[in-house]
């Protein structure tokens, strides 16, 4: 069965600090992994598409990587308006499976 | 271009009422799917379709159905409501399934009492 974990379920940073989250999976014939960014209320927001092993995007403070097992999302110098739940997903098939989340707060 | 809607944004129904969640997009996206998400649980894929007259079950099917008789529009209809169905529901759509991300609705939230 195909399985997405995320870690930690929340992490509580002060502005400037930079941290990872961690998205570990089990799919099989991964088509590609995705990370979105929810707010409260809202829905998700897509941040970036990863395809392959060795991958790397960008964007503002984030970056997303992916090896054969697990992705990051880097935040680097964070600030109060990346607070926000993240979203992990991989999708096989016509399904995207999605992880618990990770819940990021920013103290200025 | 308004993305995608859905409506109502909030609904309370009593044990064995059956409702109707609308989803429309403007995007002229190929695949539409409808998700729960519930806490600690992650989304949760309920129906997808790729195309117009094509629809398909994903993890948590049972009690909704969906059809998809235009492009623009994949309604879900809660043919029994239950107290499990108490949850919060979301409708994505793509240009295709696999393509660069999905295009997320607001959200419905719906509680079953």
């Amino acid at each position: 069965e195909d399985q997405v974990t995320q870690s930690p379920e929340a992490l509580r940073l002060q502005e400037g600090e930079s941290s990872s989250l961690n998205c570990s999976y089990t799919v099989s014939g991964l088509r590609g992994l995705f990370w979105y960014r929810q707010d409260p209320g809202k829905g998700p927001e897509f941040l970036f598409t990863l395809y392959s092993a060795g991958e790397e995007k960008e964007k503002e403070r984030l970056k997303a990587t992916l090896t054969k097992k697990e992705s990051f999302l880097h935040i680097t110098a964070p600030k109060p308006e990346d607070s926000a739940t993240y979203l992990c997903a991989c999708s096989n098939d016509y399904k995207l499976s999605f992880g618990a989340g990770t819940t990021v707060t920013v103290r200025a | 271009n308004a993305g995608v809607t859905q409506t109502p944004k909030f609904q309370v129904l009593k044990t064995g009422q059956s409702m109707t969640l609308q989803c429309a997009q403007d995007m002229n996206h190929e695949y539409m799917s409808w998700y729960r998400q519930d806490p600690g649980m992650g989304l949760r894929l309920i129906h997808y379709s790729v195309g117009a007259g094509i629809t398909d079950q994903g993890e948590v099917p049972n009690g909704y159905n969906v059809s998809r008789s235009t492009t623009e529009d994949f309604p879900l209809r809660l043919l029994s409501a239950a107290p499990s169905q108490t949850s919060v529901y979301f409708c994505a759509s793509s240009l295709r399934f696999g393509g660069n991300g999905y295009t997320f609705g607001s959200g419905t939230r719906l509680t079953v009492v």
